[in-house]
C-alpha cells in the first residue's frame, strides 16, 4: 500500500511547542487525520483536515497540510506532561474506506 | 453512547489454541474495521464490513484468521489455530460511512 512516513521520537519540555511531522505517498488522500494513543489505550482522534484545506485550529492543536509535498504536521502549543503519547498520522485514498496509518511517533514531555 | 466496546482486553493462550476476539460498534455505525497494532509493522488493516457484510479481507493474514458480523451490533475475530507470531493489539473500529473511525481500547493478545 501507500506509505505514511513519521519520525519516531520527539521529546520536548514542558510549556514548549510540539511539531510532530508526517509525509504520504497517495496523492488521492482526501482525510488526513491525527490520533492520540496513550499507554494501554487505543486511539482517539485527535483532529482531521480534508485535503482542500491547508490549515486548521482547533484549541491548543495545529494541523498545517502542504498537499504540493504531501507533507501534514501537528503542533501542540504549551505542551503538557498529559500529552506524551504516541501520535499517529492517518491518510485515507479518493476510493477506500480503511486507514492507513504511519509507525507513530513517540512524544515525551519533560518537566 | 459507549463507543467501541472490545472484550477481552486481554487474553493469554498457548500456541495451538482458538482465540475469539469480540467487538460491539457504536451505534447506528454502518462500518466496522478490524486492525492489528505490533511494533515491526504497525497497525495494518486485517478486514471491514459494511452493513455487516464483508468487503476487503485482503489483510487478512492466512486463513487461521477469520471474521465474521452476524449482526450490526457485533463481530468477531476468530483465529484457529492461534501461533505465536499472532501476538499483538487488535482493534477494532467503527465509523459512519466514510466519516471518523472511533477506535475500542483494544485486546493484547499474547500467543505462547
Amino acid at each position: 500500500g501507500e506509505d505514511v512516513e513519521q519520525s519516531l521520537f520527539l521529546s520536548v519540555r514542558e510549556g514548549d511547542s510540539s511539531v510532530i511531522n508526517c509525509t504520504y505517498t497517495d496523492s488521492s488522500s482526501t482525510y488526513l487525520y491525527w490520533y492520540k494513543q496513550e499507554p494501554g489505550a487505543g486511539l482517539q482522534l485527535l483532529t482531521y483536515i480534508f485535503s482542500n484545506m491547508d490549515m486548521k485550529q482547533d484549541q491548543r492543536l495545529t494541523v498545517l497540510l502542504n498537499k504540493k509535498d504531501k507533507h501534514l504536521s501537528l503542533r501542540i502549543a504549551d505542551t503538557q506532561t498529559g500529552d506524551s503519547a504516541i501520535y499517529f498520522c492517518a491518510e485515507m485514498g479518493n476510493s477506500g474506506y480503511a486507514l492507513n496509518f504511519g509507525k507513530g511517533t513517540s512524544l515525551l514531555v519533560t518537566p | 453512547d459507549a463507543g467501541v466496546i472490545q472484550s477481552p482486553r486481554h487474553e493469554v493462550t498457548e500456541m495451538g489454541q482458538e482465540v475469539t476476539l469480540r467487538c460491539k460498534p457504536i451505534s447506528g455505525h454502518d462500518y466496522l474495521f478490524w486492525y492489528r497494532q505490533t511494533m515491526m509493522r504497525g497497525l495494518e488493516l486485517l478486514i471491514y464490513f459494511n452493513n455487516n457484510v464483508p468487503i476487503d479481507d485482503s489483510g487478512m493474514p492466512e486463513d487461521r484468521f477469520s471474521a465474521k458480523m452476524p449482526n450490526a451490533s457485533f463481530s468477531t475475530l476468530k483465529i484457529q489455530p492461534s501461533e505465536p507470531r499472532d501476538s499483538a493489539v487488535y482493534f477494532c473500529a467503527s465509523s459512519f460511512g466514510r466519516n471518523i473511525q472511533y477506535f475500542g481500547a483494544g485486546t493484547r493478545l499474547s500467543v505462547l
